[in-house]
């Protein structure tokens, strides 16, 4: 059983479009990370939200933590083609233990 | 500052050999966590290392070990390799002791190929 459930897998949109991907848990975090990863790369660090309800925005990607602290939502406003790559979230509980990851959100950006 | 970097990118072996992968963490960092990843399973947690110690261990057999020097360089070592293990194997490190949230800093990944 997967801890961090992410929707959709796969995303296939025009250059412009907006949209909103998901990672959904059952169990509570004290921190929430997102990464995006390209072809050939690992994945890199975006933004870590750590309060209930809080809301990042970085450029046109906005990210939203649950108020019960179990799910958050990227939201990409006007996508473009250097968005295209692998989103995953990762759940954290403080201290020293370790993250735990989605499978990940594959979005692809067409022009 | 330099990016974690890992050695090698790239690695063909055959079922029943050995591998050994390195990782070269940022200067600075102390933790080095490993992970597998697969188009299946996605990224999982293979063991993380703070201090030339295991520190955290995911679900992974045995054949699985690592190791960490006294420079925080890591390394990563498959026995007995199958071809489930075909996989990209990621190396992330971060500050380990004084980061609150665990925020990883990852290589680009040995893609290791089983045949």
């Amino acid at each position: 059983t997967q801890l961090l459930e992410q929707s959709p897998q796969f995303l296939s949109i025009q250059e412009g479009e907006n949209l909103t991907v998901y990672c959904n848990s059952s169990s509570v975090f004290s921190s929430l990370q997102w990464y995006r990863q390209e072809p050939g790369e690992g994945p890199v660090l975006l933004v870590t939200v750590v309060t209930g309800g809080e809301v990042k925005k970085l450029k046109r990607l906005t990210f939203q933590f649950g108020d019960a602290r179990k799910d958050s939502s990227l939201h990409i406003t006007a996508a473009q083609p250097g968005d295209t790559g692998l989103y995953l979230c990762a759940g954290g509980w403080g201290g020293n233990t370790p993250l735990v990851f989605g499978k990940g959100t594959r979005l692809s950006v067409i022009a | 500052k330099a990016g974690v970097t890992q050695t090698p990118r790239y690695l063909i072996k055959t079922r029943g050999q050995q591998v050994t992968l390195s990782c070269s963490p940022i200067s600075g960092h102390r933790s080095v966590s490993w992970y597998q990843q697969t188009p299946g399973q996605g990224l999982q947690f293979l063991f993380e290392y703070f201090s030339e110690t295991q520190r955290n261990k995911g679900n992974f057999p045995g054949r699985f070990s690592g190791r960490q020097f006294s420079n925080s360089r890591s390394e990563m070592n498959v026995s007995t390799l199958e071809l489930g293990d075909s996989a990209l194997y990621l190396c992330a490190s971060s500050l380990g002791g004084g980061s609150m949230y665990n925020e990883q800093f990852f290589g680009p990944g040995t893609r290791l190929t089983v045949l």
